[in-house]
């Protein structure tokens, strides 16, 4: 079965700085999807990007971006200028080989964006 | 624009009740899933469907029972509910296809006490 890690339980950054999520997997498939969802208060669950395990080059979405290093099965999150609506918990997730047709998730890192 | 619809949104019940919390989507999505989060936590798959008709477990299914009747719903029940099951539950749906995206629900917070 498939594992995801996120070690860092708490993490915080100060407005405008750079700030990384990391995460890592375990998994034996060589093709696979890894994603990076965001929770803010309002509890809604949020996809903040994606990336293929086919695919070298790293997904960017504006202010997001990972750092996908497949040998190492590590995927980490960077997220540029941070702003407060940042605030929120993130959560890793694999998708694909043998976990079938679900999403396994990290246990999360809550993020504090402070003024 | 509804996506994924779950209710209610809060719920309160005492030990040994049962309940359905209802799901629904208008996406026509084939997969459909139930994940649950306790406090401080990641979310857990319930249990799940790929298409009508067809069900099948997750990591943590014990104390719950699923159907899938129609595309569209995939309501999860619980029998003799027990404090264990406090938690927020969410529903899911995707399309399965290449470009694998969930759609959330808004959740559902359950207590039992």
């Amino acid at each position: 079965a498939q594992t995801v890690t996120q070690s860092q339980p708490e993490m915080s950054v100060q407005e405008a700085e750079t700030v990384t999520l990391s995460c890592t997997y375990d998994t034996s498939e060589s093709n696979y999807y890894l994603f990076w969802y965001k929770q803010p208060p309002s509890r809604q669950m949020i996809l903040v990007i994606r990336q293929e395990a086919y695919k070298q080059q790293n997904a960017t979405e504006n202010r997001f971006s990972v750092n996908f290093q497949k040998a190492a099965k590590s995927f980490s999150l960077k997220i540029s200028d941070s702003q407060l609506g940042d605030t929120a918990m993130y959560f890793c997730a694999f998708f694909g080989g043998t976990s079938g047709s679900r999403l396994t998730f990290g246990e999360g890192t809550q993020l504090t964006v402070n003024p | 624009n509804a996506g994924v619809t779950q209710t209610p949104k809060f719920r309160i019940l005492k030990i040994g009740q049962s309940m359905t919390l209802q799901c629904t989507q208008d996406m026509n999505h084939n997969y459909m899933y139930w994940y649950r989060q306790d406090p401080g936590m990641g979310l857990k798959l319930i249990y799940y469907s790929v298409g009508a008709g067809i069900t099948d477990k997750g990591e943590v299914p014990n104390g719950y029972n699923v159907s899938r009747s129609t595309t569209e719903d995939f309501p999860l029940r619980l029998e003799l509910a027990a404090p264990s099951q406090t938690s927020v539950y969410f529903c899911a749906s995707s399309t399965q296809g290449r470009d694998e995206k969930l759609f959330f629900g808004s959740g559902t917070q359950l207590s039992v006490l």
